[in-house]
């Protein structure tokens, strides 16, 4: 059984860049979950997805966006980086309709 | 809105002294509450699924419980490897896929 996988593991970007990570979810889920961690802090949700549709949102403004392809992995965009979008970046998938969630091992995304 | 509260945030060990770590919450309809090791610069690793008062699970030096308000995570004789961060989380209400976390508890063991 293969789990969560996120590409790439670190990133450095500046102000104002975009930026768009992946995820493929563990075989046999169809949710793909994003959440944004700030150092020493908890994960934060910011969206889920699921056929290919948003499925909730967390409080993040509009430049945070997503995709969900059909093979059910999914990709985070995120425009106009500001310095707090500095962060480790989540995702987790789960089958729909069972609560648990399984993450990836994150990307670590710097702004200067 | 769903509120997730963990303490204590940091707790220093020995070896084989055993403790509990503790998550208060506060949501409208729970669903499930979730535990959750963390390495420094990794992934959160699912431990347990808890979905209603009374409920118990086991899994190694580990032992979560719940209640009406508040989950234990009781961690019996611990050794250096479970050093790590502890996260609790929850579902709840409408806000469905929404895992709320809280912050963490900082366990370290000390040989």
């Amino acid at each position: 059984e293969t789990g969560v996988t996120q590409s790439p593991t670190h990133l450095i970007k500046t102000r104002g860049q975009q930026v768009t990570l992946r995820c493929s979810s563990q075989s046999g889920h169809n949710t793909v979950s994003w959440y944004q961690q700030a150092l020493g802090q908890g994960p934060q949700f910011i969206f889920q997805y699921y056929r290919e549709e948003e499925n909730g949102r967390g409080n993040f403004p509009p430049r945070f966006s997503g995709l969900q392809f059909p093979n059910y992995s999914s990709e985070l965009n995120v425009n106009a980086l500001e310095l707090d979008d500095s962060a480790l970046y989540l995702c987790a998938s789960s089958l729909a309709g069972q609560e648990t969630q399984y993450f990836g091992p994150g990307t670590r995304l710097l702004v200067l | 809105e769903d509120q997730v509260t963990q303490s204590p945030e940091a707790l220093r060990l020995q070896e084989g002294e055993s403790s509990s770590l503790n998550c208060s919450y506060t949501v409208s309809g729970l669903r499930g509450l979730f535990w959750y090791r963390q390495d420094p610069g990794k992934g959160p690793e699912f431990l347990f699924t808890l979905y209603s008062a009374g409920e118990e699970k086991e899994k190694e030096r580990l032992k979560a419980t719940l209640t009406k308000k508040e989950s234990f995570l009781h961690i019996t004789a611990p050794k250096p490897e479970d050093s790590a961060t502890y996260l609790c989380a929850v579902t709840g209400g409408t806000s469905y896929g929404k895992l709320t976390f809280g912050q963490g508890t900082i366990l370290t063991v000390h040989p």
